[in-house]
């Protein structure tokens, strides 16, 4: 069965710090998917990835395909960035439409 | 941009009362999919529909039914509303994956969400 992981669940950290939230998934992928929800619920896609690393602004995200593991970073970070984190596979086995969802990870950045 | 509604932000209705959530979306997408989303369980599939007049069960279907008459529209049905449905209900959006080719995004947008109250 495929279970993506991530950690940690609750994050808190003052303004400035470099974040770090992992994510581990069980089966081969296609895709691997950073999204981000603020409160009131609305979801946004802020990276897909298959392989090696991307980066928008100060948000970078990386995927280590072999040992099935991504990372989100968030360098100098902000009280505005304070939102829920999900990472998403999109597994090979499955077919290539659905996605798999963490649990999400709960960032606040105190100011 | 890519843009996808939902009928309601909030929602309260009655135990045994048949529910519709409708979801549109603008962009000529060929997948719509519908989610609930639930603290410490995350986002769990409900339906996921390829196509007008397809659908596919997704983890998680019972008590529930959907409807995609029209390539835009998406609807899920509450045949009878429980207290367990009580949750926040998300649609997204995407493209069939891979029609764009290796460097297509093929991303899920998603709705502003509908936080559905069952009394």
């Amino acid at each position: 069965k495929n279970e993506v992981e991530q950690s940690p669940q609750n994050l808190t950290a003052q303004e400035g710090e470099f974040i770090t939230i992992n994510c581990s998934y069980s089966v081969g992928i296609s895709a691997l998917h950073w999204l981000q929800q603020h409160p009131g619920g609305g979801i946004v896609s802020l990276f897909m990835l298959s392989s090696g690393k991307k980066k928008h602004g100060r948000l970078i995200a990386t995927i280590n395909i072999q040992e099935k593991h991504s990372s989100l970073h968030i360098t100098a970070s902000h009280p505005r960035d304070s939102a829920v984190y999900i990472c998403a596979s999109r597994p090979i086995i499955q077919g290539a439409q659905k996605l798999v969802f963490g649990q999400g990870t709960r960032l606040t950045i105190n100011p | 941009d890519v843009k996808v509604t939902q009928s309601s932000r909030y929602l309260v209705k009655r135990t045994g009362e048949k529910v519709f959530l409708e979801c549109v979306q603008d962009m000529d997408h060929e997948n719509m999919f519908w989610y609930r989303q639930d603290p410490g369980l995350g986002l769990r599939l409900i339906y996921f529909s390829y196509d007008v007049k397809m659908k596919e069960k997704g983890d998680i279907p019972e008590g529930y039914s959907v409807s995609r008459e029209k390539k835009e529209r998406f609807s899920l049905i509450l045949e009878s509303a429980s207290t367990s449905q009580t949750s926040m209900y998300l649609c997204a959006s995407s493209f069939i994956s891979g029609k764009w080719g290796q460097g297509a995004r093929n991303e899920q947008f998603f709705g502003p969400g509908t936080r559905l109250t069952v009394l």
